[in-house]
């Protein structure tokens, strides 16, 4: 079985710049494993921010942006308000089945 | 816009069958680019996809291999709605259970839309 890995956790100072990672087993994570971000807050459903790697969504703010970073899915923060503090997960589609990451929970202190 | 709005009960015992549904709004089930999807999410498990369904041309179906003998997922095209059976379940599938929706366009994939959630509880 095929596990998604993310940094449990990251510290990033308020308006500060931060790189979360999401990572394959099976190897490398190209364009082809569709990596979608969610952010969630304590109590609420997931809320997608990207898909296909770098594609935002409508709501997604300019400050999240996503790309293929050193044979994993990155997601990364410019410019992080307070409101960031949340866990984001990455989502990678397999052909068959969708595969979620263990999650990263950001602080911003 | 799309919504879907999830419905089942909160509460179920050891060795039944858990069964949740979830209604659509602002598309179809029958879709031919959406899929959809069932997840849940616990302490021990974190977010972990369980299975989806979708129409192209026919129906198809696709579980994740740590539920596949106990799940099935089905689409209602009269009430615009899916849902989720869970057999035989155990205080482990405790978890927040979502619906959500993929849609495949345009050669991209998204995970849109979410439900709000049902917290179900597995008694012993």
């Amino acid at each position: 079985q095929t596990v998604v890995t993310q940094e449990p956790s990251l510290t990033v100072s308020p308006g500060g710049t931060v790189t979360l990672t999401c990572a394959s087993s099976s190897g490398t994570v190209t364009s082809g494993f569709h990596p979608n971000w969610f952010q969630q807050k304590p109590g609420q459903a997931p809320r997608a921010l990207i898909y296909s790697t770098s594609n935002k969504h409508s709501w997604t703010p300019a400050r999240f942006s996503g790309s293929l970073l050193g044979g994993k899915a990155a997601l990364t923060l410019s410019g992080v308000q307070p409101e960031d503090e949340a866990d984001y997960y990455c989502l990678l589609y397999f052909g068959v089945s969708w595969v979620f990451g263990g999650g990263t929970k950001l602080t911003v202190l | 816009q799309v919504q879907l709005q999830q419905s089942g009960p909160g509460l179920v015992k050891s060795s039944q069958t858990l069964s949740l549904t979830c209604d659509i709004s602002g598309d179809s089930v029958s879709s031919n680019s959406a899929a959809w999807n069932w997840i849940r999410q616990s302490p021990s498990r974190g977010l972990e996809w369980l299975g989806r369904t979708y129409y192209r041309s026919r129906w198809y179906y696709e579980y994740a291999a740590s539920v596949n003998s106990r799940i099935t997922i089905n689409a209602d095209t009269s009430r615009n709605q899916f849902s989720l059976q869970l057999k035989s379940v155990t205080p482990e599938d405790t978890a927040v259970y979502y619906c959500a929706r993929d849609d495949y366009s345009a050669r991209v994939y998204r995970m849109d839309v979410w439900g709000e959630g049902t917290t179900v509880t597995v008694s012993s």
